[in-house]
């Protein structure tokens, strides 16, 4: 059971806008950022959204990110192909001390 | 470029022990944080601790500490990430990833390839 909380899967064809939700609570996503990362079929994560919706170069701006109160969105617009791949959500978690938290991940398939 | 190189695939018995490493380069290793993240097969990722190089203060999460030891030689620019004794569980993907911050707050920007280990009798 992860922290935060993110569907298992979404769809769109080619073109289309997808959006992904991360849902929190107080102690991670209401009051710290969040990242998001795109895990491409065997290979590492990467780096998608950084501080709620800033891009590190290289990101395409298809890739946006927003934050309101516990919760968090990624948005993809313009759906190619190659964005097919599993994409996290993450957040500090002030309890326990502190700790990182992900979300479980979202599949994302482009039909 | 910076660069997270990672130890080869493993394959262990339950019981062994095992480090597992991750090079950094093309940047100044003792100025980010590394930390190292957990993903079983099938499953999402699970943060287990991080280490600041340049005094090697570490912070495990709660629910690793006691079961890894994160270590890092700064003279080498490498961080590890080790075991006493394997379970069949610990079978996963490894990831180290680098910490950057921006206005505050930190983000893994930079990734490793992965070590798999394997645990099995």
């Amino acid at each position: 059971q992860s922290v935060l909380t993110q569907p298992p899967s979404a769809s769109g064809t080619p073109g289309q806008r997808v959006t992904i939700s991360c849902s929190g609570s107080s102690s991670n996503i209401g009051s710290n950022t969040v990242n998001w990362y795109q895990q491409l079929p065997g290979t590492a994560p990467k780096l998608l959204i950084y501080y709620n919706y800033r891009r590190p170069s290289g990101v395409p701006d298809r890739f946006s990110g927003s934050k309101s109160g516990t919760s968090a969105s990624l948005a993809i617009s313009g759906l190619q192909s190659e964005d097919e791949a599993d994409y996290y959500c993450a957040a500090w978690d002030d309890s326990l001390n502190g700790r990182w938290v992900f979300g479980g991940g979202t599949k994302l398939t482009v039909l | 470029e910076v660069q997270l190189v990672q130890s080869g695939a493993e394959v262990k018995k339950p019981g062994e022990s095992l480090r597992i490493s991750c090079k950094g380069s093309g940047y100044n290793f003792i100025s980010k944080w590394i930390s190292w993240v957990r993903q079983k097969p099938g499953k999402g990722l699970e943060w287990m601790g991080r280490i600041d190089p340049s005094d090697s203060y570490i912070k495990y999460s709660p629910s690793f500490q006691g079961h890894v030891t994160i270590s890092a030689d700064k003279s080498i620019g490498a961080a590890y990430l080790q075991w006493s004794s394997l379970k069949a569980s610990d079978t996963a993907m490894y990831y180290c990833a680098r910490l950057d911050f921006w206005s505050g707050y930190y983000y893994f920007d930079y990734w490793g390839q992965g070590t798999l280990v394997t645990v099995s009798s």
